[in-house]
């Protein structure tokens, strides 16, 4: 299947600093992309969709001036939690789809462990 | 609006048992996909296996297979032959298909027992 790579695995900050979230798909054109935020031991959070040249449509609830995302390229997406406080830290995973592919089927990268100190 | 329940918050299963797992969904679609998802201790989503709403067949990969019954509403997970190595969190998931969003249930964690 397709790769999406997902950069970095986890990574900690200090309070009030921004930390920034690659994902990459490697092998297929990203036409969307989604971020979820994942709790311990609880389901996939949708945070906010993006298509490639758009702004991204967040979910309610998710404060888009606090977590920015990018999606300027058909293989680029990057999440920035901005002003990051110790209750952001989480699991965050995205995943990318191509639209124009034959196939339903969403593609994951690792995730990433924000830890917020 | 569309949900997926998952009513098990846990299963365990004897190595080279059967284990089915359960997942129900609510939707006024005629046509959409439905997918099972392993996400396992590594956290890497994993696709088991996926239905399209409008084929009547039960899809089916290796020892994996589902029961889907539309008119139910209804898309169990059956795991054959279990190995250790299916111990992990199971999600069922809808995908809409305006966006292509999916639509997460709360997850099922499968035990295996050796």
């Amino acid at each position: 299947g397709a790769v999406v790579s997902q950069h970095p695995s986890w990574v900690i900050c200090k309070s009030g600093t921004s930390v920034k979230i690659e994902c990459r798909s490697l092998d297929f054109q990203a036409t969307t992309m989604f971020w979820y935020r994942q709790f311990p031991k609880q389901s996939l959070m949708l945070m906010a969709t993006s298509n490639e040249g758009s702004k991204a449509t967040y979910e309610q609830g998710v404060e888009k001036d606090k977590f920015l995302i990018n999606h300027a390229s058909l293989t680029l997406s990057t999440l920035t939690v901005t002003s990051a406080h110790p209750e952001d830290s989480s699991f965050y995973i995205c995943s990318a789809r191509d639209q124009w592919a034959g196939a339903h089927e969403a593609f994951f990268g690792q995730g990433t462990r924000l830890t917020v100190v | 609006a569309q949900t997926v329940t998952q009513s098990q918050p846990e299963m365990s299963v004897q190595e080279a048992e059967t284990v089915t797992l359960s997942c129900t969904y609510d939707t006024s679609e005629s046509d959409y996909y439905l997918f099972w998802y392993k996400q396992p201790p590594s956290r890497q989503m994993i696709l088991v296996i996926r239905q399209e709403a409008y084929k009547q067949q039960n899809a089916t990969e290796n020892r994996f297979s589902v029961n889907f019954q539309k008119a139910a509403k209804s898309f169990s997970l059956k795991i054959s032959d279990s190995q250790l190595g299916d111990a992990a969190m199971y999600f069922c998931a809808y995908e809409l298909d305006s966006n292509y969003q999916l639509i997460w249930g709360a997850g099922t964690k499968l035990i295996i027992k050796p």
